[in-house]
Order: structure tokens, then C-alpha cells, then sequence
């Protein structure tokens, strides 16, 4: 069954450098997310992407976050400047159409700023 | 903003048990979906639920959409093992079906005893 994979399964990053976090969607799939989900916390939306576009965007998506879908099979999210609060685990999510259709989840990135 | 809390927060039940849990919210869902998250992974979608009234059945799990659109309930019957888990609903609310916005609530966490 096709999935959604996402790399690297775990990063450690110095507070203050950029990281990004890689995800490949399921290949038929044209909408994709990014979730967090803080430790012991529920998963939380950061922002949703189709047609090279941002289609929505949380009040924690500020402008240290950014997505960039840079060839026909890669989504990626770029945090410019990292924080001590930005650890968490990172969902790759995608879907087939809008219009409530089920979300497919990757496996996360666990993110740790030290 | 949209809130889902579920109830109840953790489960601690014998192996062969029927387990219910639910999801509910002071504002309406178009959509309700019941996903699962085992340690270390991300969520896996368990059912979707699209119709008020809707009730759906993956094996030994049942879901139901509440008629008020403001509720949702999981059952899962004869537990085993492998049940274990963190068990979440999300929902899209009106006018997030088109951005993909998923809520999600705070998960009930199962425990089986064999």
C-alpha cells in the first residue's frame, strides 16, 4: 500500500540553525500538510499546500516556517531560524482531493533543538 | 477556535473487553475521522465518517457520526493486544474541507492487559 515517507526520522539541531525536514507523498495524492505534535500533546495543523500554493496556515506557521514543493515528488518544510520550543514531532500528511478527504500520515520527524 | 475533547483521556482494560470512547465539540463537523497512532509512528486512519448519522464498521471497530454533527463515537469490540495505542479523532469544521485543515483532539490512550 502506498505511503507517505519522511526524512530524516530524527534531527538534532543547534537552537538558531535552519532545518528542513523532508517528505515524499503518496505519488497520485496533490494536497499536502504539515502537522506538530509536542510530546505528550495533540497533533496540531500547520499548514496545507496544493498547486504550488498555500491554501491555509496556523497561527504557529510564522515566518520562520516556509514549504516549498521542489520537484514533482518532494514537500518539504524549512524552519529558517530554530527555537528551543520548535522541538516536536513533524507529520507529512497528503491527500487525494479536498473536500474532506482522509489525510495519510508519515511516520514524523522527531525534531530536538538543543 | 474549533475544539474536539475526548473522553476518556486513557483506558486500562482486559484483553477480550469491548472498548467505547468518544469525541465531542460546542461546534459542528462536516467530517469525522478516527485514526491510531502506535509509539514512534504516525497517525493511521482507522475510519471516516461523512454523513450525520453515519454509522461504519473496519473489522471489530464501529464508528457512528452523531446526528448533532457535534459528536462521534469509536467502538471496539472482543479487545486484543495489538489494540494498544493512542487513539484520536479529528474533524474538518465548515469551510476547512476545502484548505485541509484537520482538528485534531487530544487522543485516549489504550492499554490492554492480556
Amino acid at each position: 500500500e502506498p505511503e507517505v515517507t519522511q526524512t530524516p526520522s530524527h534531527q538534532v539541531t543547534q537552537m538558531g540553525q535552519e532545518v528542513i525536514l523532508r517528505c515524499v507523498p503518496i505519488s497520485n495524492h496533490l494536497y499536502f500538510y504539515w502537522y506538530r505534535q509536542i510530546l505528550g500533546q495533540k497533533v496540531e495543523f500547520l499548514v496545507s499546500f496544493y498547486n504550488n500554493e498555500i491554501s491555509e496556515k496556523s497561527e504557529i506557521f510564522d515566518d520562520q516556517f516556509s514549504v516549498e514543493r521542489p520537484d514533482g515528488s518532494n514537500f518539504t518544510l524549512k524552519i529558517r531560524s530554530t527555537k528551543l520550543e520548535d522541538s516536536a514531532m513533524y507529520f507529512c500528511a497528503s491527500s487525494r482531493g479536498n473536500g474532506n478527504q482522509p489525510q495519510h500520515f508519515g511516520d514524523g520527524t522527531r525534531l530536538s533543538i538543543l | 477556535g474549533q475544539q474536539l475533547n475526548q473522553s476518556p483521556q486513557s483506558m486500562f482494560i482486559q484483553e477480550g473487553e469491548d472498548v467505547s470512547m468518544n469525541c465531542t465539540s460546542s461546534s459542528i463537523f462536516n467530517t469525522w475521522l478516527w485514526y491510531k497512532q502506535d509509539p514512534g509512528e504516525g497517525p493511521v486512519l482507522l475510519i471516516a465518517l461523512y454523513k450525520a448519522g453515519e454509522l461504519t464498521s473496519n473489522g471489530r471497530l464501529t464508528a457512528q457520526f452523531g446526528i448533532t454533527r457535534k459528536d462521534s463515537f469509536l467502538n471496539i469490540s472482543a479487545s486484543i493486544p495489538s489494540d494498544v495505542g493512542i487513539y484520536f479523532c479529528a474533524g474538518f469544521a465548515p469551510g476547512s474541507g476545502n484548505t485541509g485543515k484537520l482538528i485534531f483532539g487530544q487522543g485516549t490512550t489504550l492499554q490492554v492487559k492480556p
